[in-house]
């Protein structure tokens, strides 16, 4: 069973640049989570997409958007890129996004903002 | 989601057990206790979780404290492979997502 794959693996694009960011999904999961990670913050939830339709938020800015497509493949998107922006990005996917199951995570992307 | 309090770092020689702490005071009837683990330059990688019963699986055991405010991971021989940010993380029962802390960094010695 492949895992969760995530492309590209690295990123560099320039201030006030957009990029855009895929998610795979296990064959079967339903529930694709994105979260973001820096050396500062840490692991930050970003959203959670379940059957096409965002169902839970993390605090980041509008800028930061996603969707989820009818084969369960999501995309993370970013506008008007900061520098701020440069972190480790990762999805996760689970067959329903419930606490009693766990979750896969893929090996990110690394956006570089310059 | 409840927040949780783990040390720092920790160091283990290797096969040896290891016993990494969790603290979890504020955690709600409904929150299940999930432990994933980060080794360096991949993405977290899930270790094992529970409610209130302890939990055994192949990678480690989850003791749960009575009272559920406590939880400890046990790897039982550690490896050089098993070094990595060990994080514990409460999730309700409504599914929210995870809300990850520092983690706990495990240095193994060979």
């Amino acid at each position: 069973k492949a895992g969760v794959t995530q492309t590209p693996r690295y990123l560099i694009k320039t201030r006030g640049q957009q990029v855009t960011l895929s998610c795979s999904p296990i064959s079967g999961h339903r529930s694709v989570s994105w979260y973001q990670q820096t050396p500062g913050q840490g692991l930050q939830f970003l959203f959670e997409y379940f059957s096409e339709t965002q169902r839970n938020k993390g605090n980041f800015p509008g800028r930061f958007s996603g969707r989820q497509f009818s084969n369960s493949r999501s995309e993370m998107n970013v506008s008007t890129l900061e520098l701020g922006d440069s972190a480790l990005y990762l999805c996760a996917s689970s067959p329903l996004g419930g606490s009693y199951t766990e979750a896969f995570f893929g090996q990110g992307t690394r956006l570089t903002v310059v | 989601d409840a927040k949780t309090t783990q040390p720092n770092s920790m160091e283990s020689n290797e096969e040896e057990p290891v016993h990494l702490p969790c603290n979890h005071s504020t955690i709600s009837g409904t929150d299940y206790i999930h432990w994933y683990r980060q080794l360096p330059s991949q993405g977290p990688e899930y270790v094992i979780h529970g409610l209130t019963s302890n939990v055994n699986n192949r990678m480690a055991s989850l003791a749960i404290a009575e009272d559920r405010k406590s939880s400890t991971l046990i790897l039982h021989r550690a490896t050089l492979r098993d070094a990595a940010v060990y994080y514990c993380i409460l999730r309700d029962g409504y599914g929210q997502n995870f809300v990850f802390g520092p983690g706990t960094r495990l240095s193994v010695l060979p």
